[in-house]
């Protein structure tokens, strides 16, 4: 079973710039995940979608954060204008159900590793 | 809101030392708990999950994690580390409510051949 796919794996950008990434979950699975990770510290939600819609977006920035899931398979997350405080990992996970399915569990792609100068 | 606390934050082991990594949680009710490990250049992966019933669970790799419900505890154990134990473990917990899963800072553990 392939896993999810993220891309660019690295991402190098001034500041002000804009920048975006792409996932594409595990096949069939109806819940994405967007996590940033920044150097020493755990990942933290961004932004949730089932199927097509959003779940949960109470931590993405959204003056310059956005993600769209359009046709409930894979997904971007974008970052305009990007800040020196964006250099972080930027994950994207995957799972079975979505909300409320209490056996359910993540699937972690490679993640984009951003640098900000 | 919920969160999670990861006490050690870099631990340095000799091979086939044992292994405790500690972690604690806070939200009152129910929980599902999970650890993460990331060797270094790969992504994260799912080392063992906690949903319900027996509070001590087995992993991969002959790790194994234990519930405390009345500590709000989920530690990580292994009884003989290898070099290629060499990694960051990450705690995580996420609330029946949802499907929102919150992490610990994680844990860099090196393990000296």
């Amino acid at each position: 079973e392939a896993g999810v796919a993220q891309s660019p794996r690295y991402k190098i950008i001034e500041k002000r710039q804009s920048v975006a990434f792409w996932c594409n979950p595990i096949s069939g699975h109806a819940t994405l995940y967007w996590y940033q990770q920044i150097l020493g510290q755990g990942p933290k939600l961004l932004i949730q979608f089932q199927n097509n819609g959003v779940v949960d977006d109470s931590q993405l920035p959204k003056d310059r954060f956005s993600a769209e899931r359009l046709k409930g398979v894979d997904s971007t997350l974008k970052i305009q204008p990007a800040k020196l405080e964006d250099s972080a990992v930027y994950l994207c996970a995957s799972s079975l159900f979505g909300s409320g399915g209490s056996t359910d569990t993540q699937y972690f792609g490679p993640g984009t590793r951003l640098t900000v100068l | 809101a919920q969160s999670v606390s990861q006490h050690n934050h870099h631990v340095i082991l000799s091979e086939a030392a044992s292994l405790e990594l500690g972690c604690n949680y806070s939200y009152g009710g129910t929980v599902n708990l999970f650890w993460y490990v990331q060797y270094p250049g790969q992504h994260l992966q799912l080392l063992l999950k906690y949903f319900s019933g027996d509070p001590l669970v087995k992993g991969i790799k002959g790790f194994e994690a234990e519930f405390i419900k009345s500590k709000f505890s989920f530690n990580l154990r292994k009884p003989s580390v290898q070099w290629s134990d060499t990694a960051e473990y990450f705690c995580a917990v996420k609330n029946n409510a949802g499907n929102m899963l919150t992490f610990g800072g994680g844990t860099r553990l090196m393990v000296k051949p």
